[in-house]
Protein backbone atom coordinates (compact mmCIF):
# COMPACT_ATOMS: atom_id res chain seq x y z
CA UNK A 1 0.00 0.00 0.00
CA UNK A 2 1.06 3.66 -0.80
CA UNK A 3 1.53 6.03 2.39
CA UNK A 4 2.11 9.78 1.48
CA UNK A 5 3.47 11.85 4.75
CA UNK A 6 3.91 15.75 5.53
CA UNK A 7 6.29 16.50 7.82
CA UNK A 8 4.74 20.12 8.38
CA UNK A 9 1.28 20.27 9.83
CA UNK A 10 1.43 24.47 10.11
CA UNK A 11 3.83 26.82 7.96
CA UNK A 12 3.60 30.57 7.32
CA UNK A 13 5.31 32.69 5.72
CA UNK A 14 5.34 36.79 4.86
CA UNK A 15 3.83 38.15 1.79
CA UNK A 16 6.11 38.21 -1.13
CA UNK A 17 8.28 35.32 0.33
CA UNK A 18 9.01 31.80 -0.83
CA UNK A 19 7.98 29.05 1.14
CA UNK A 20 8.56 25.14 0.53
CA UNK A 21 6.40 22.52 1.43
CA UNK A 22 7.99 19.11 2.20
CA UNK A 23 6.13 15.31 0.28
CA UNK A 24 7.56 11.99 0.94
CA UNK A 25 5.74 9.03 -0.15
CA UNK A 26 6.36 5.31 -0.61
CA UNK A 27 5.35 2.91 -3.40
CA UNK A 28 6.52 0.08 -5.21
CA UNK A 29 5.51 1.52 -8.46
CA UNK A 30 7.50 3.03 -11.07
CA UNK A 31 4.28 4.54 -12.75
CA UNK A 32 2.39 6.91 -10.84
CA UNK A 33 1.19 10.45 -10.30
CA UNK A 34 1.57 12.92 -7.32
CA UNK A 35 -0.51 15.90 -6.90
CA UNK A 36 -0.74 19.06 -5.14
CA UNK A 37 -4.12 20.07 -3.55
CA UNK A 38 -5.25 23.36 -2.08
CA UNK A 39 -8.28 23.74 -0.13
CA UNK A 40 -8.76 27.01 1.39
CA UNK A 41 -10.93 27.73 4.18
CA UNK A 42 -14.58 26.25 3.80
CA UNK A 43 -14.02 26.09 -0.03
CA UNK A 44 -13.37 23.08 -1.96
CA UNK A 45 -9.86 21.49 -3.03
CA UNK A 46 -8.37 22.55 -6.28
CA UNK A 47 -5.40 21.18 -8.20
CA UNK A 48 -2.38 23.13 -7.54
CA UNK A 49 0.10 20.93 -9.96
CA UNK A 50 0.71 17.64 -10.62
CA UNK A 51 3.64 15.33 -11.88
CA UNK A 52 4.01 12.15 -13.98
CA UNK A 53 6.27 10.31 -12.39
CA UNK A 54 8.08 9.27 -15.71
CA UNK A 55 8.78 12.67 -16.63
CA UNK A 56 12.22 14.04 -15.54
CA UNK A 57 11.80 18.07 -15.64
CA UNK A 58 10.01 19.25 -12.87
CA UNK A 59 6.08 21.01 -13.41
CA UNK A 60 5.72 24.16 -13.04
CA UNK A 61 2.27 26.49 -13.03
CA UNK A 62 3.03 30.19 -12.29
CA UNK A 63 4.20 30.82 -9.06
CA UNK A 64 3.98 26.93 -8.07
CA UNK A 65 6.58 24.62 -8.84
CA UNK A 66 8.23 21.29 -7.38
CA UNK A 67 11.00 19.33 -6.96
CA UNK A 68 10.24 15.53 -7.62
CA UNK A 69 12.92 13.48 -6.44
CA UNK A 70 11.72 10.37 -7.87
CA UNK A 71 15.00 8.11 -6.17
CA UNK A 72 14.31 10.09 -2.44
CA UNK A 73 10.43 9.64 -2.76
CA UNK A 74 10.23 13.25 -2.43
CA UNK A 75 8.07 15.79 -3.87
CA UNK A 76 7.84 19.05 -2.74
CA UNK A 77 6.02 22.33 -3.04
CA UNK A 78 7.59 25.51 -4.03
CA UNK A 79 5.23 28.74 -3.77
CA UNK A 80 7.15 32.22 -4.87
CA UNK A 81 5.86 35.49 -3.94
CA UNK A 82 3.52 33.75 -1.63
CA UNK A 83 0.00 36.04 -2.07
CA UNK A 84 -2.30 36.39 1.24
CA UNK A 85 -4.82 33.91 -1.48
CA UNK A 86 -2.44 31.08 -0.76
CA UNK A 87 -3.39 30.90 2.79
CA UNK A 88 -4.86 27.17 2.84
CA UNK A 89 -4.64 23.45 3.89
CA UNK A 90 -2.04 22.14 1.05
CA UNK A 91 -2.85 18.39 0.44
CA UNK A 92 0.08 16.36 -1.40
CA UNK A 93 -1.57 13.10 -3.52
CA UNK A 94 -0.69 9.99 -4.93
CA UNK A 95 -1.95 8.37 -7.35
CA UNK A 96 -1.37 5.10 -9.77
CA UNK A 97 -3.27 3.91 -12.59
CA UNK A 98 -6.39 3.04 -10.80
CA UNK A 99 -7.77 6.16 -10.07
CA UNK A 100 -7.61 5.89 -5.84
CA UNK A 101 -5.86 9.08 -4.53
CA UNK A 102 -3.93 8.51 -1.36
CA UNK A 103 -3.23 11.65 0.38
CA UNK A 104 -1.08 13.10 3.26
CA UNK A 105 -2.22 14.50 6.48
CA UNK A 106 -2.04 18.11 4.88
CA UNK A 107 0.19 21.01 5.79
CA UNK A 108 -1.79 24.56 6.97
CA UNK A 109 0.05 27.12 5.34
CA UNK A 110 -0.51 31.11 6.68
CA UNK A 111 0.84 33.89 4.62
CA UNK A 112 1.27 36.95 6.60
CA UNK A 113 0.47 40.65 5.55
CA UNK B 1 -16.15 27.28 -14.47
CA UNK B 2 -17.98 23.82 -13.54
CA UNK B 3 -18.01 22.79 -10.11
CA UNK B 4 -18.51 19.65 -8.15
CA UNK B 5 -21.80 20.89 -5.44
CA UNK B 6 -22.61 18.89 -2.18
CA UNK B 7 -25.62 19.35 -0.13
CA UNK B 8 -25.84 19.50 2.79
CA UNK B 9 -22.97 21.47 4.10
CA UNK B 10 -23.78 20.19 7.40
CA UNK B 11 -26.02 17.06 8.55
CA UNK B 12 -26.19 16.57 12.08
CA UNK B 13 -28.08 12.38 12.43
CA UNK B 14 -29.03 10.37 15.45
CA UNK B 15 -26.83 6.98 15.77
CA UNK B 16 -28.53 4.25 13.35
CA UNK B 17 -30.16 6.20 11.09
CA UNK B 18 -29.95 5.94 7.71
CA UNK B 19 -28.36 9.58 5.95
CA UNK B 20 -27.99 10.14 2.19
CA UNK B 21 -25.58 12.65 1.21
CA UNK B 22 -25.80 14.11 -2.36
CA UNK B 23 -23.29 15.64 -5.04
CA UNK B 24 -23.78 16.58 -8.11
CA UNK B 25 -20.85 16.05 -10.26
CA UNK B 26 -19.12 17.97 -13.28
CA UNK B 27 -21.59 17.73 -16.22
CA UNK B 28 -19.78 15.40 -19.17
CA UNK B 29 -17.73 13.99 -16.24
CA UNK B 30 -17.82 9.92 -16.41
CA UNK B 31 -16.14 9.14 -12.95
CA UNK B 32 -17.09 9.56 -9.27
CA UNK B 33 -15.80 9.04 -5.97
CA UNK B 34 -16.44 9.50 -2.54
CA UNK B 35 -13.57 10.02 0.17
CA UNK B 36 -13.91 11.42 4.06
CA UNK B 37 -11.59 12.87 6.26
CA UNK B 38 -12.22 11.91 9.79
CA UNK B 39 -11.36 15.46 12.34
CA UNK B 40 -7.56 15.27 12.26
CA UNK B 41 -7.16 12.67 10.35
CA UNK B 42 -6.04 11.81 6.62
CA UNK B 43 -8.60 12.00 3.24
CA UNK B 44 -9.40 8.47 2.43
CA UNK B 45 -10.65 6.92 -0.13
CA UNK B 46 -13.78 5.15 -0.24
CA UNK B 47 -15.30 4.18 -3.54
CA UNK B 48 -15.11 5.27 -6.96
CA UNK B 49 -17.90 4.81 -9.66
CA UNK B 50 -17.80 4.26 -13.38
CA UNK B 51 -20.59 3.44 -16.02
CA UNK B 52 -22.82 2.85 -13.08
CA UNK B 53 -21.45 0.41 -11.30
CA UNK B 54 -18.42 0.18 -8.28
CA UNK B 55 -15.10 0.27 -10.05
CA UNK B 56 -12.78 0.42 -6.69
CA UNK B 57 -13.62 -0.09 -2.83
CA UNK B 58 -11.58 0.60 0.28
CA UNK B 59 -11.97 -1.45 3.07
CA UNK B 60 -13.90 1.31 4.86
CA UNK B 61 -16.42 1.13 2.51
CA UNK B 62 -18.17 -1.66 4.02
CA UNK B 63 -21.58 -3.03 3.90
CA UNK B 64 -23.34 0.35 5.52
CA UNK B 65 -22.26 2.10 2.81
CA UNK B 66 -23.86 2.22 -0.36
CA UNK B 67 -23.51 4.71 -4.11
CA UNK B 68 -25.97 5.41 -6.76
CA UNK B 69 -26.68 7.60 -9.00
CA UNK B 70 -30.40 7.89 -9.66
CA UNK B 71 -30.37 10.24 -12.49
CA UNK B 72 -28.53 11.77 -15.01
CA UNK B 73 -26.85 14.69 -12.32
CA UNK B 74 -26.87 13.00 -8.88
CA UNK B 75 -24.48 10.59 -6.92
CA UNK B 76 -25.51 9.37 -3.83
CA UNK B 77 -23.67 8.14 -0.66
CA UNK B 78 -25.97 6.24 1.59
CA UNK B 79 -24.88 5.04 5.09
CA UNK B 80 -27.20 2.75 6.40
CA UNK B 81 -26.95 2.51 9.99
CA UNK B 82 -24.54 6.08 10.73
CA UNK B 83 -22.22 4.71 13.83
CA UNK B 84 -20.44 7.71 15.45
CA UNK B 85 -17.44 6.83 14.31
CA UNK B 86 -18.67 7.93 10.81
CA UNK B 87 -18.70 11.25 11.72
CA UNK B 88 -16.32 12.86 9.27
CA UNK B 89 -15.97 15.24 6.46
CA UNK B 90 -17.41 13.63 3.30
CA UNK B 91 -16.06 14.82 0.01
CA UNK B 92 -17.26 13.90 -3.32
CA UNK B 93 -15.47 14.06 -6.56
CA UNK B 94 -15.80 13.31 -10.08
CA UNK B 95 -13.31 13.26 -13.01
CA UNK B 96 -13.72 13.18 -17.01
CA UNK B 97 -12.50 9.87 -17.56
CA UNK B 98 -9.48 10.40 -20.17
CA UNK B 99 -8.26 7.02 -21.66
CA UNK B 100 -4.61 6.65 -21.47
CA UNK B 101 -4.07 10.20 -19.88
CA UNK B 102 -4.41 11.91 -16.50
CA UNK B 103 -7.46 12.02 -15.11
CA UNK B 104 -7.73 14.83 -12.93
CA UNK B 105 -10.41 14.47 -9.83
CA UNK B 106 -12.22 18.08 -9.24
CA UNK B 107 -13.79 18.18 -5.91
CA UNK B 108 -16.54 19.39 -4.16
CA UNK B 109 -16.66 21.62 -0.93
CA UNK B 110 -17.70 18.37 1.44
CA UNK B 111 -20.36 17.47 3.61
CA UNK B 112 -20.17 17.65 7.36
CA UNK B 113 -21.65 14.52 8.69
CA UNK B 114 -22.41 15.02 12.79
CA UNK B 115 -23.27 11.41 14.07
CA UNK B 116 -24.85 12.15 18.30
Amino acid sequence: AQTVTQSQPEMSVQEAETVTLSCTYDTSENNYYLFWYKQPPSRQMILVIRQEAYKQQNATENRFSVNFQKAAKSFSLKISDSQLGDTAMYFCAFMKYSNMLTFGGGTRLMVKP
Amino acid sequence: EPEVTQTPSHQVTQMGQEVILRCVPISNHLYFYWYRQILGQKVEFLVSFYNNEISEKSEIFDDQFSVERPDGSNFTLKIRSTKLEDSAMYFCASSPGLAGGLDIQYFGAGTRLSVL
